[in-house]
């Protein structure tokens, strides 16, 4: 079955920029999806199709892609994004897998 | 507004059974998949499997086939996840959430607020 795996943690400063990345076979087929989960909350859609944004995601959050790597960028971290962020792709057989999830603290 | 209500909390016994729906509101449920994803204590999520809420269709993940059923009731506009042979490790959080396709993109735009199932003896 396919896999995805990210970073476990990484930080960054109040106001700057960070990049998770996520690297799987199945992104040179499908987009990877982003989701933001904080402690005791459900997952929240961050990124969807390449670059989207849900309606009252802000624009701090973009997203690309290049070969089997999707990358999650927040340009002007903020404290309240603080959370686990997971990738989420199908692959070919139609299985859908998650990452390994990249907890971001804000310093 | 859409949303997507699930059942209650659930306690059961090591090699029981457990059943949690999901109940949609504010969409046509025959448009769009469910699917069904766990999150044990502090770990990450993990994807289950889906059900066409048209034509009744699944597919699960190959780690839960032969212990998962994924099916829906349209009059009720519900899915259902059973899950069979409980034990301690299933202890987790069950998630519903609504797929959404878009060119080569598939995502989850509207989750349930989760279940949780506690298996102990």
């Amino acid at each position: 079955s396919s896999e995805l795996t990210q970073d476990p943690a990484v930080s960054v400063a109040l106001g700057q920029t960070v990049r998770i990345t996520c690297q799987g076979d199945s992104l040179r087929s499908y987009f990877a999806t982003w989701y933001q989960q904080k402690p005791g909350q459900t997952p929240v859609l961050v990124i969807y199709h390449r670059n989207n944004r849900p309606s009252g995601i802000p624009d701090r959050f973009s997203g690309s892609s290049s070969g089997n790597t999707a990358s999650l960028t927040i340009t002007g971290a903020q404290a309240e994004d603080e959370a686990d962020y997971y990738c989420h792709s199908r692959d070919s057989s139609g299985n859908h897998v998650f990452g390994t999830g990249t907890k971001v603290t804000v310093l | 507004q859409v949303q997507l209500v699930q059942s209650g909390a659930e306690v059961k016994k090591p090699g029981a059974s457990v059943k949690v729906s999901c109940k949609a509101s504010g969409y046509t449920f025959t448009s769009y998949a469910i699917h069904w994803m766990r999150q044990a204590p502090g770990q990450r999520l993990e994807w289950m499997g889906w059900i066409n809420a048209a034509n009744g269709n699944t597919k699960y993940s190959q780690k839960f086939q032969g212990r998962v059923t994924i099916t829906r009731d349209t009059s009720a506009s519900t899915a259902y996840m059973e899950l069979s042979s409980l034990r301690s490790e299933d202890t987790a959080m069950y998630y519903c959430a609504r797929e959404r396709i878009a060119a080569r993109s598939y995502y989850m735009d509207v989750w349930g607020r989760g279940t949780t199932v506690t298996v102990s003896s």
